[in-house]
């Protein structure tokens, strides 16, 4: 069965620091996977998705950036956080039309 | 973008009562999902409703899609303290963008 994984769980980083979130899919080739951001108490934030190896499609401008290294490795990084940036973000990949979520990466900037 | 809502935002309800809650989206669709969250976790799947359905069952679930209104509602029966949770629908556009648009969410509490 398809298992996703995501690192760390939880997250402290100060302000203009750099930072690098994992998310890894088990299970599955070629899947498409997606990045998104919940501020407390919010929906869900499209950040990135990918629909292949080196393919990223960035859905809002900011400092944040994706990578796609491998088929089933999705990078979420920045290279200077902002306060703003804090969040609970995760990864998702999508079999058919449903969406299958990890357990995400709550961040705090400070 | 569309954006999906639902309302109500927030719904407190006893443990056994049924609980409704609404999503309304802005353009044309392939299919609605709902999603549970539980506080601090990922998102689950519910159940997905394409655009030419009108309604779905799974379980205790029950889903309704109008496309002419553009909304749909979840209905929970008989519910548990264990369903508390918010609850988000999501929406993917025609056009095969691979995207998906999540409303706000509606915060479920049953009480026991």
């Amino acid at each position: 069965s398809q298992t996703i994984h995501q690192w760390p769980a939880t997250l402290v980083q100060p302000v203009g620091s750099p930072l690098s979130l994992e998310c890894t899919v088990e299970g599955t080739s070629n899947p498409n996977l997606y990045w998104y951001r919940q501020a407390a108490g919010r929906g869900l934030q499209l950040l990135f998705y990918s629909v292949g190896i080196g393919q990223i499609s960035s859905e809002v401008p900011q400092n944040l950036s994706a990578s796609r290294p491998q088929d089933r490795q999705f990078i979420l990084s920045s290279k200077k956080l902002l306060l703003s940036d804090s969040g609970f973000y995760l990864c998702a990949w999508r079999e058919s039309y449903e969406q299958y979520f990890g357990p995400g990466t709550r961040l705090t900037v400070t | 973008s569309q954006q999906g809502e639902e309302d109500p935002q927030a719904l407190s309800i006893q443990e056994g009562e049924n609980a409704t809650m609404n999503c309304s989206y802005k353009t044309s669709i392939n299919n609605l999902q709902w999603y549970r969250q539980n506080s601090g976790r990922g998102l689950v799947h519910l159940i997905l409703i394409r655009s030419n359905e009108r309604e779905k069952h799974s379980g205790r679930l029950r889903v309704t899609l109008d496309t002419s209104k553009k909304s749909s509602s979840l209905l929970i029966t008989a519910s548990r303290a264990a369903d508390t949770a918010s609850y988000f629908c999501a929406t993917d556009e025609v056009q095969g963008t691979y995207k998906y648009i999540f409303g706000t969410g509606t915060r479920l509490k049953v009480l026991a």
